[in-house]
């Protein structure tokens, strides 16, 4: 399976301000997919980044609150904009491998904790 | 749209121990499902997956899966587990071809001496 890294591991930040995630990968992959796991929860998709195209957003979430730049087949970036507390999540971004994409693996996760 | 749940929240179980975690989805089509488990401060691991044929499928770290249709059922079992077990595991059910996953709520496993 595909590395996959991210960047911050972690971060504090206060709110009002934003902070870009980097997710990158050892090798070309088609799909990339952005969650969210607030404290306690689940993961809940926020994007889907295909290469080359708009990303498309879950109910809920909106590209001026989280953009997603998605320049090459093995990078990503995810925005969290204007951050306030309920903010506060692990971020994770995912690739889809297999013939026909349908197994993700996922990053070690970017902790985010908004004061 | 599909679904998944997780009815177990915490479970203590015996270093030593079987394990067996619960895991219903509902979804009209053929499912893709998937066991991920999350250690503290770490990403989820993908530890085994269904998609056709034998319904009894093994992962990783000695984790077994059996899909049972009837029962809308995926459960996850490890005959005996050790303290390194310990996490939150995680199921979930896609629908293939580059799909998003949807996510159980987790159930998180501890481990006692």
């Amino acid at each position: 399976s595909a590395v996959i890294s991210q960047k911050p591991s972690r971060d504090i930040c206060q709110r009002g301000t934003s902070l870009t995630i980097q997710c990158q990968v050892d090798s070309q992959v088609t799909m990339m997919f952005w969650y969210r796991q607030q404290p306690g929860q689940s993961l809940t998709l926020i994007a889907t980044a295909n290469q080359g195209s708009e990303a498309t957003y879950e109910s809920g979430f909106v590209i001026d609150k989280f953009p997603i730049s998605r320049p090459n087949l093995t990078f990503s970036t995810l925005t969290v904009s204007n951050m306030s507390p309920e903010d506060s999540s692990i971020y994770l971004c995912s690739v889809a491998e297999g013939t026909g994409g349908e197994t993700q693996y996922f990053g070690p996760g970017t902790r985010l904790l908004v004061l | 749209a599909q679904s998944v749940t997780q009815p177990d929240i915490h479970i203590t179980v015996s270093e030593g121990a079987s394990l067996e975690l619960r895991c219903n989805y509902s979804y009209g089509a053929t499912p893709y499902l998937f066991w991920y488990v999350q250690s503290p401060g770490q990403g989820l691991q993908l530890l085994l997956k269904y998609f056709s044929g034998d319904t009894l499928v093994q992962g990783i770290k000695g984790f077994e899966a059996e899909f049972k249709r009837s029962q809308s059922s995926f459960n996850l079992r490890k005959p005996s587990v050790h303290w390194s077990d310990a996490a939150e595991y995680f199921c979930a059910v896609g629908a293939g071809g580059f799909q998003k996953l949807v996510f159980g709520t987790g159930t998180r496993l501890l481990v006692s001496p």
